[in-house]
């Protein structure tokens, strides 16, 4: 079974509409990552969470929102999508207790906005 | 702020050949480097890393990456490729010396090896 699970793994909405993606992990990591990915941009970091009550920003935050519901569970969620927000979404995960912070990625959810 | 440039969208090589995957960095504290490969439709998947110690780190599948710290590089190399390393390789770095760090990744590189 994977380490790390994501829901959806592929979502086509409308513009206006609430989505949720959800995050969830088994490896027993305390941090949890969301990041979104777009031709030629790389990996972007939209939120993270270093335990269950703390929540950051990342670099383009705008237009998304996350809840921590346990350390296991982390989901992202897009009040009002908009066209612009289609993208490939991952989640990642990372221990604390070891210093290097070697992410862990899920599969990735495609999200299309129409 | 820490930045990481992978200077090649595209890498071509012929099965067989050596491969180079480029990357440079940029960080305050001390590096901590790391490759990522992402095959299609995949998430991305841990390669390698270098914390300290030895500067030719060796990861999966038959990668190595020698860590530069004049240079500020970390290119990841293979004496022999194989069609089935065709993929999306990312470069991160975070700062070593700060346990809240992030990772920040470089833009990737298509890697495409030819039979």
């Amino acid at each position: 079974d994977a380490d790390v699970t994501q829901t959806p793994r592929n979502r086509i909405t409308k513009t206006g509409k609430r989505i949720m993606l959800e995050c969830s992990q088994t490896k027993g990591h305390d941090r949890m990552y969301w990041y979104r990915q777009d031709p030629g941009l790389g990996l972007r970091l939209i939120y993270y969470s270093f335990d269950v009550k703390d929540i950051n920003k990342g670099e383009i935050s705008d237009g998304y929102s996350v809840s921590r519901q346990a350390q296991a569970k982390f989901s992202l969620s897009l009040e009002s999508a908009i066209p612009n927000q289609t993208a490939l979404y991952f989640c990642a995960t990372s221990d604390s207790w070891l210093a290097s912070h070697t992410q862990y990625f899920g599969p990735g959810t495609r999200l299309t906005v129409l | 702020a820490q930045s990481v440039a992978q200077p090649e969208d595209q890498v071509n090589v012929a099965e067989g050949n050596p491969l180079t995957v480029k990357c440079t960095y940029s960080v305050s504290g001390n590096p901590y480097l790391f490759w990522y490969v992402q095959y299609p439709n995949r998430g991305l998947q841990f390669l390698l890393k270098y914390i300290t110690g030895d500067n030719l780190v060796k990861g999966s599948y038959g990668f190595e990456a020698e860590f530069n710290k004049s240079q500020t590089s970390f290119h990841l190399k293979k004496p022999s490729a194989l069609v089935s390393d065709s993929a999306l390789y990312f470069c991160a770095v975070r700062d070593g010396g700060t346990n809240a760090g992030k990772s920040t990744f470089g833009d990737g590189t298509t890697l495409t090896v030819k039979p």
